[in-house]
């Protein structure tokens, strides 16, 4: 079975721009989460979508959001961005079970010059 | 709320020496706890989970953890370092908020081999 995949695994953007991240999620997976990584906030929980809905959502500013496809794809965008958004953004899917394991894609690596 | 702390953000043994990273959670019900490991550009990749019965987990690459309520730690072991072990290594409490759950992290600790 295929993992979680990201696109794009790198990207290179301008204080001000927007962008907009893609995740697959393994096949049968209908969760899918988004996780910001930085050397100094550590991982941090974006949202969480859930058969096209937000379920879950952190503590972000309203120029991050997110939506889920009916295949459980899933897409993050931020707008304007800032400098302090340049992270590596981990996205995992997993099934509903009680311990709620989660399985993670490589990450896109986002840098805001 | 639930959280998690893992203790020594660097940890460095020597190749063949015990590894032994620390980490203690507070939760109000029993917990669901991981423990994930990240090498240099990628993902987070499951290690070891406990969910319940046996407190003794084993994982994947001879790692292991144990449950024990009465401390509120899930510490990971290794009885002998290998220089591919040189990797983050994040413990993790699964939490229910409003009936949605999420995976509340450690801030991480670098391990380093030294040969």
């Amino acid at each position: 079975k295929a993992g979680v995949t990201q696109t794009p695994r790198y990207l290179i953007k301008t204080r001000g721009q927007q962008v907009t991240l893609s995740c697959s999620p393994i096949s049968g997976h209908r969760s899918v989460s988004w996780y910001q990584q930085t050397p100094g906030q550590g991982l941090q929980f974006l949202f969480e979508y859930f058969s096209e809905t937000q379920r879950n959502k952190g503590n972000f500013p309203g120029r991050f959001s997110g939506r889920q496809f009916s295949n459980s794809r899933s897409e993050m965008n931020v707008s304007t961005l800032e400098l302090g958004d340049s992270a590596l953004y981990l996205c995992a899917s997993s099934l509903p079970t009680l311990d709620y394991e989660q399985y993670f894609g490589p990450g896109t690596r986002l840098t805001v010059t | 709320a639930q959280s998690v702390t893992q203790l020594g953000s660097h940890v460095s043994v020597s190749e063949g020496a015990l590894v032994l990273l620390r980490c203690n959670y507070s939760s109000s019900v029993p917990p669901y706890l991981f423990w994930y490991v990240q090498y240099p550009n990628q993902g987070l990749q499951l290690l070891l989970k406990y969910t319940t019965g046996a407190t003794l987990v084993k994982g994947i690459n001879g790692f292991e953890a144990e449950f024990k309520k009465s401390e509120t730690s899930f510490h990971l072991t290794k009885p002998s370092a290998h220089m591919s072990d040189a990797a983050e290594y994040f413990c993790a409490v699964s939490v229910t908020i409003q009936g949605a759950q999420k995976l509340v992290f450690g801030q991480g600790t670098r391990l380093t081999i030294n040969p």
